[in-house]
């Protein structure tokens, strides 16, 4: 059984640019979620997606935005990166109904 | 509304005694309750959880945990820590079934940072 895989480890961007990271799922799940983790804090909930379409989402702007493709892996995109971006981004799967999530590695972003 | 409060953003204990994270709640439903554990430069790993049923809940790595309805309580215990536990502890809490369009939505604590000194 493979579990969730994230994709780049490390990423450094400059403000004002765009951003995409990527999580594939656990094998046999169909729900993706998004989590932002900033230094020294707990993890916050950005959004989830089932079946390719946005199932909640937490107290983040629009230019926080995702995608979730046919085989339940999922993109996260960022817009006009800020400095406050800066986090650890873990992206979580679980099948829809049950009540527990698996985590990733996660992908550290740097913004400057 | 669900939040989670962690007493203690530090505990540090001697190896081989107690670990004691405490861990309380707030939920408009009734909570899934969760641990998990992260190491540096890694993701979170579950430790154990509650939804329903047996209060007191054992995990891995012997670690456990004892919902208290009453007290609004989930604190995690170890009856003897080893240097491996040293780590980030996180609670969190979900709505469940209850959740609604944020089913499934986990709201963490601020995380204990556990050491464990020789």
């Amino acid at each position: 059984e493979t579990g969730v895989t994230q994709s780049p480890t490390h990423l450094i961007k400059t403000r004002g640019q765009q951003v995409t990271l990527r999580c594939s799922s656990q094998s046999g799940h169909n729900t993706v979620s998004w989590y932002q983790q900033a230094l020294g804090q707990g993890p916050q909930f950005i959004f989830q997606y089932y079946r390719e379409e946005e199932n909640g989402r937490g107290n983040f702007p629009p230019r926080f935005s995702g995608l979730q493709f046919p085989n339940y892996s999922s993109e996260l995109n960022v817009n006009a990166l800020e400095l406050d971006d800066s986090a650890l981004y873990l992206c979580a799967s679980s099948f829809q109904g049950a009540d527990t999530q698996y985590f990733g590695p996660g992908t550290r972003l740097t913004v400057l | 509304a669900q939040s989670v409060t962690q007493l203690g953003s530090h505990v540090s204990v001697s190896e081989g005694a107690l670990v004691l994270l405490r861990c309380n709640y707030s939920s408009s439903v009734p909570p899934y309750l969760f641990w998990y554990v992260q190491y540096p430069n890694q993701g979170l790993q579950l430790l154990l959880k509650y939804t329903t049923g047996a209060t007191l809940v054992k995990g891995i790595n012997g670690f456990e945990a004892e919902f208290k309805k009453s007290e609004t309580s989930f604190h995690l215990t170890k009856p003897s820590a080893h240097m491996s536990d040293a780590a980030e502890y996180f609670c969190a809490v979900s709505g469940g079934f209850a959740g609604g369009t944020s089913y499934g939505k986990l709201t963490f604590g601020q995380g204990t940072i556990l050491t464990v000194h020789p």
